[in-house]
């Protein structure tokens, strides 16, 4: 089955600078990945989702790139503001079904 | 549209006793999942189910069973718990999109 690994565990980011959370994973015919959003107490929420056809997505302050060959994805926050404090999951698709494998988590504290 | 539902939110169980923790999604999904979160270990999904009547273990299904009762609920039962089962369990659904909606979670402390 497909395997993800996520870096850093935890992350201290300056109010203002940029935030980047990076993912592995092992299946080469994965082909969803999408990163969820945790806040304290609150079940997972999809933020960004990406597809393998696509090298990179953007939504406001935040930024999703894929790189097939190398078999990883990046997490990119920029202008981080104080609301951006979660913790932050990857995950990848297991291919032919609709299971994710979720990474580890990492949790972003910005600093004021 | 109240999305995902849990209950209990919170349960302390002593070791070996049994419980059901609930839930209920009326967004019409047909795929409904299982995951229990533990610090450092991420989400890990416990069962599945593709469709109502169609159940299928994940990654950690030992000490626990599912119903899928309708198109709308499924439910996950420790028959026996056991302290390594405290944790915090999520119930989520999904469309055919992948995007996976998640419940509030419940925190259940085994003692």
């Amino acid at each position: 089955g497909e395997n993800v690994e996520q870096h850093p565990s935890t992350l201290s980011v300056q109010e203002g600078d940029s935030a980047v959370i990076k993912c592995t994973y092992s299946d080469s015919a994965s082909n969803y990945f999408p990163w969820y959003k945790q806040e304290l107490g609150k079940g997972p929420q999809l933020i960004i989702d990406i597809r393998s056809n696509v090298g990179e997505k953007k939504d406001q302050r935040i930024a999703v790139t894929l790189n097939k060959t190398a078999k990883h994805f990046s997490l990119h926050i920029t202008e981080t503001q104080p609301e951006d404090s979660a913790v932050y999951f990857c995950a990848a698709n297991d291919f032919g079904n609709e299971k994710l494998t979720f990474g580890t988590g990492t949790r972003l504290t910005i600093i004021p | 549209n109240a999305g995902v539902t849990q209950t209990p939110k919170f349960q302390v169980l002593k070791t070996g006793q049994s419980m059901t923790l609930q839930c209920a999604q009326d967004m019409n999904h047909n795929s409904m999942y299982w995951y229990r979160q533990d610090p450092g270990m991420g989400l890990r999904l416990i069962y599945y189910s593709a469709s109502e009547g169609t159940t299928d273990k994940g990654e950690v299904p030992n000490g626990y069973n599912v119903s899928r009762l309708n198109k709308r609920e499924f439910s996950l039962r420790l028959e026996s718990a056991a302290p390594s089962q405290t944790s915090v369990y999520f119930c989520a659904s999904n469309s055919n999109t992948y995007e996976q909606y998640f419940g509030p979670g419940t925190r259940l402390t085994v003692t």
